[in-house]
């Protein structure tokens, strides 16, 4: 089973609906991140969580919304869509100790389209 | 603020050469230095991590190594094979905030 799971892992949607996509961890690791990625502009940070109660801004937070509902779930929200939020999103984790210090693990990705 | 840059944006070579991909970074004061495969339409697979205090890191074929004060980094591939063919992505974690920030890759076909 994967270690870092999203979910939808493709999702269409319309301008103005809100949508929220789903990112659950069995790593076990504190810290969580959204990032899109678009063509020609490599990933760019939406938000991270370095714990449960710990929520930051990234580089490109407007219009988005996150909730850290466990240690595990990070989920991201775009309270009305709009079409240049057309981009795959990943979530990733990482842990503040240990053995992989502060390596980041992503999931599949979810490739998200406003029409 | 830190920005990342990798050339060449695409490079094609016969299997079995030997490669590097090369890595920029503007910003020295780095905690770590991560690589990453990603294979069309999937997530991103970490390769190698070298932190801030080391210069090198080895998996396999792969050999990644650090010159902070150059800010340069480079990914050495050995005997290369058709199925190391993807994009290979750099990324930094710098600044207050210990943010990643990626390059925009470099797209690698091994040709067989």
């Amino acid at each position: 089973d994967a270690d870092v799971t999203q979910t939808p892992r493709n999702r269409i949607t319309k301008t103005g609906k809100r949508i929220m996509l789903e990112c659950s961890q069995t790593k076990g690791h504190d810290r969580m991140y959204w990032y899109r990625q678009d063509p020609g502009l490599g990933l760019r940070l939406i938000y991270y969580s370095f714990d449960v109660k710990d929520i930051n801004k990234g580089e490109i937070s407007d219009g988005y919304s996150v909730s850290r509902q466990a240690q595990a779930k990070f989920s991201l929200s775009l309270e009305s869509a709009i079409p240049n939020q057309t981009a795959l999103y990943f979530c990733a984790t990482s842990e503040s100790g240990g053995r992989s210090y502060n390596e980041q693990f992503f999931g599949p990705g979810t490739r998200l389209t406003v029409l | 603020k830190q920005e990342v840059t990798q050339i060449p944006a695409a490079l094609s070579v016969p299997e079995g050469e030997n490669l590097v991909l090369n890595c920029s970074f503007t910003d020295s004061a780095i905690y770590n230095l991560q690589w990453f495969r990603q294979d069309p339409g999937k997530g991103l697979t970490s390769l190698l991590l070298i932190q801030s205090s080391q210069r090198e890191q080895t998996s396999g074929r792969l050999n990644a190594s650090l010159d902070k004060s150059s800010g340069r980094s480079t990914l050495y591939i050995a005997a290369s094979q058709p199925g190391d063919s993807a994009t290979y992505l750099c990324a930094v974690r710098s600044g207050s905030a210990r943010q990643l920030t990626f390059g925009s890759g470099t797209q690698l076909t091994v040709l067989p």
